[in-house]
């Protein structure tokens, strides 16, 4: 069974904190991702990475950066926490982006983080 | 971008009935279309997925189809039971081969 978590379920932060969200695979995955999640809005990724210290940016990575310096541990930083960043953070990983078998495409989800920025 | 509409944002049906939701998806090229249910207070898992060279695909009483002409593809569910209560997300696969995600069905069975 492939297992992702997260570092805390619940994390509460001040306006211009600086915030670290922890996601660990142990399932030896190529790919690991960082979602948030928001009413009527679904999944919308922050940051992808595809192998060790490699990163690319999803649809909203502004005012987040992401660290992978070993393949299970993939991070996801707010350098200065704000309100409007208070939702649900999803951690992600797959095997495969690309190639004849789907099967190998899947995303396991950890549990999540909801951050509340006050 | 690839941009992805999911309709309904509720849905509502009595146990037994059968459940369907659209999703229409904007990038031609997009060949991977996966659905994921997520319960309350738990993490999305997958439970279904197509690819575009096939029109349909059934598991159960859940099924998929695809309409690559129309650019939209459904979830049916069939029999409903309370257990399928959960938020449903349908997924394109856009540029490199990333998940675009539609906005989630929250889906009621009543008993």
């Amino acid at each position: 069974d492939v297992k992702v978590t997260q570092s805390s379920r619940y994390l509460v932060k001040r306006t211009g904190e600086k915030v670290f969200l922890e996601c660990v695979q142990d399932m030896d995955h190529e790919n690991m991702f960082w979602y948030r999640q928001d009413p009527g809005l679904g999944l919308r990724l922050i940051y992808f990475s595809y192998d060790v210290k490699m990163k690319e940016k999803g649809d909203i990575p502004e005012g987040y950066s992401v660290s992978r310096e070993k393949k299970e541990r993939f991070s996801l930083i707010l350098e200065s926490a704000s309100t409007n960043q208070t939702s649900m953070y999803l951690c992600a990983s797959s095997s495969q982006l690309w190639g004849k078998d789907a099967s190998s495409y899947e995303q396991y989800f950890g549990p999540g983080t909801r951050l509340t920025v006050t | 971008g690839e941009n992805v509409e999911q309709h309904p944002s509720t849905l509502s049906v009595q146990e037994g009935d059968s459940a369907v939701i659209k999703c229409t998806y904007s990038d031609s090229a997009s060949n991977y279309f996966p659905w994921y249910k997520q319960e309350l207070g738990k993490r999305p898992q997958l439970i279904i997925d197509i690819r575009s060279n096939v029109g349909e695909k059934k598991d159960q009483r859940i099924a998929v189809t695809l309409n690559k002409t129309a650019k939209h593809f459904s979830l049916h569910i069939t029999e409903t039971q309370p257990e399928d209560s959960a938020v449903y997300f349908c997924a394109a696969t856009g540029a490199g081969n990333m998940l675009t995600f539609g906005g989630g069905t929250r889906l009621m069975v009543k008993p």
